[in-house]
């Protein structure tokens, strides 16, 4: 059975950097890409990026250099660092394999 | 980037009526390979999304038949036919043709 658990603090200070772990089982992370995709209070869907099954990554330009993703496959673990957090960075964060499968994401406030 | 309009962002639907979303893209969405990159999540309140739809019209395992798509290369349709209770929440459609892969604002489908 395929799942995937976002966790990760549920508050991060002004400026701060936030780190979230997926941790997946069911499923290889060298066989799946894994993507991270955002949604702030009662609005949308936002892609963020991926972590491709062969290892590599790519990240939505919004979030410029600001956004890492990386992961460790023996840990079947996949990992989103973002810095320099600001107010509009509150949102659920989720991480989702191939789109199909999804956890069930985690709350994260930024706050002053 | 490409940008997903929908229309309408609310529908009120009848149990056992049909309702339909329109999404519409800015680009073509008909890849090199031949594949349309459009996709329709469902996001049921409280819930992460769920895959309905993947390259324009294809059902996602274990989505109801109720649930069909079409289109051309930037105009898209989502049906459902026959509503039931379990079809509440909010529609995305999205694209994955290219960096960054963006969602339409999302459609919310009520219960008369």
């Amino acid at each position: 059975q395929v799942q995937l658990k976002e966790t990760g603090p549920d508050l991060v200070q002004l400026t701060q950097t936030l780190s979230i772990t997926c941790t997946v089982s069911g499923f290889s992370l060298t066989t799946y890409n894994v993507h991270w995709v955002r949604q702030p209070p009662g609005k949308g869907l936002e892609w963020m990026g991926a972590m491709w099954n062969g290892g590599g990554t790519d990240y939505n330009s919004a979030f410029k250099s600001r956004l890492s993703i990386s992961r460790d496959t023996s840990k079947s673990q996949v990992f989103l660092k973002m810095n320099s957090l600001q107010t509009e960075d509150t949102a659920k964060y989720f991480c989702a394999r191939h789109f199909i499968d999804w956890g069930q994401g985690v709350m994260v406030t930024v706050s002053s | 980037d490409i940008v997903l309009t929908q229309a309408p962002l609310s529908v009120s639907v009848t149990p056992g009526e049909s309702a339909s979303i329109s999404c519409r893209s800015s680009k073509s969405l008909l890849s090199s390979k031949g594949i349309t990159s459009l996709y329709w999540y469902l996001q049921r309140p409280g819930k992460s999304p769920q895959l309905l739809i993947y390259q324009m019209s294809n059902l996602a395992s274990g989505v109801p038949d109720r649930f069909s798509s079409s289109g051309s290369e930037t105009d898209f349709t989502l049906k459902i036919s026959k509503v039931e209770t379990e079809d509440v929440g909010v529609y995305y459609c999205g694209h994955r043709l290219e960096y960054p892969y963006t969602f339409g604002a999302g459609t919310k489908l009520e219960l008369k």
